[in-house]
């Protein structure tokens, strides 16, 4: 079955150490995208990548970085310099910008 | 970031009764989209909407893209349990990957 897989579930890290979450997608899907949930708000958009060694910042990218060295993989990276970290965190993929995105489970990233 | 807003935040209904739920934005949009999130996971794309006045329909979902688009619509007939969780909608102006997402509304369905 095609999908979008996210791994851990649930993280935790403790503060000033930097952590990576990872995605996978075997949808063949160009584009692919990672967005932080906070309880009672909306998704907002970290990083984003059109295609594969190609990414670009979204509204919140500060303290997050992103590599795109294959097609199927978009792992994200949560550095010390992310100042409020605690949160659920969502990769998505979609065939092109004007299509809709596929979201992954989430993983929920807690730092004590 | 720009947000849409999106209405009612929550509502609790009768099983078998409809629901309807909408989302506005300032800007123009060239494509919405309807998600439906459960507690502890990601959203499901339920409904994608390409064209302004159009009505796409998933089982008893139906959603409409607003003539003016900058609105969009969705209705869920004859409510069930099972449909309580969180709809999300999503904008998306021309030429840009981004998408912008409403806050959420929160349905809960008394049986």
């Amino acid at each position: 079955d095609g999908g979008i897989t996210q791994s851990p579930k649930y993280l935790f890290r403790k503060e000033g150490q930097n952590v990576t979450l990872s995605c996978e997608q075997n949808l063949n899907h160009d584009a692919m995208y990672w967005y932080r949930q906070d309880p009672g708000q909306g998704l907002r958009l970290i990083y984003y990548s059109q295609i594969v060694n190609d990414f670009q910042k979204g509204d919140i990218a500060e303290g997050y970085s992103v590599s795109r060295e294959k097609k199927e993989s978009f792992p994200l990276t949560v550095t010390s310099a992310q100042k409020n970290p605690t949160a659920f965190y969502l990769c998505a993929s979609s065939i092109g910008r004007e299509r809709g995105k596929f979201f992954g489970p989430g993983t929920r990233l807690t730092v004590l | 970031g720009q947000q849409l807003n999106q209405s009612p935040q929550s509502m609790f209904i009768q099983e078998g009764e409809d629901v309807s739920m909408n989302c506005t934005s300032s800007s123009i949009f060239n494509t919405w989209l309807w998600y439906k999130q459960d507690p502890g996971e990601g959203p499901v794309l339920l409904i994608a909407l390409y064209k302004a006045g159009e009505l796409t329909s998933n089982g008893r979902l139906t959603a409409q893209f607003g003539i003016t688009r900058k609105d969009s619509f969705l209705n869920i007939s004859a409510s069930i349990p099972s449909d309580v969780g969180i709809y999300f909608c999503a904008g998306q102006t021309g030429g840009t990957y981004k998408y912008i997402f409403g806050t959420g509304t929160r349905l809960k369905v008394l049986a």
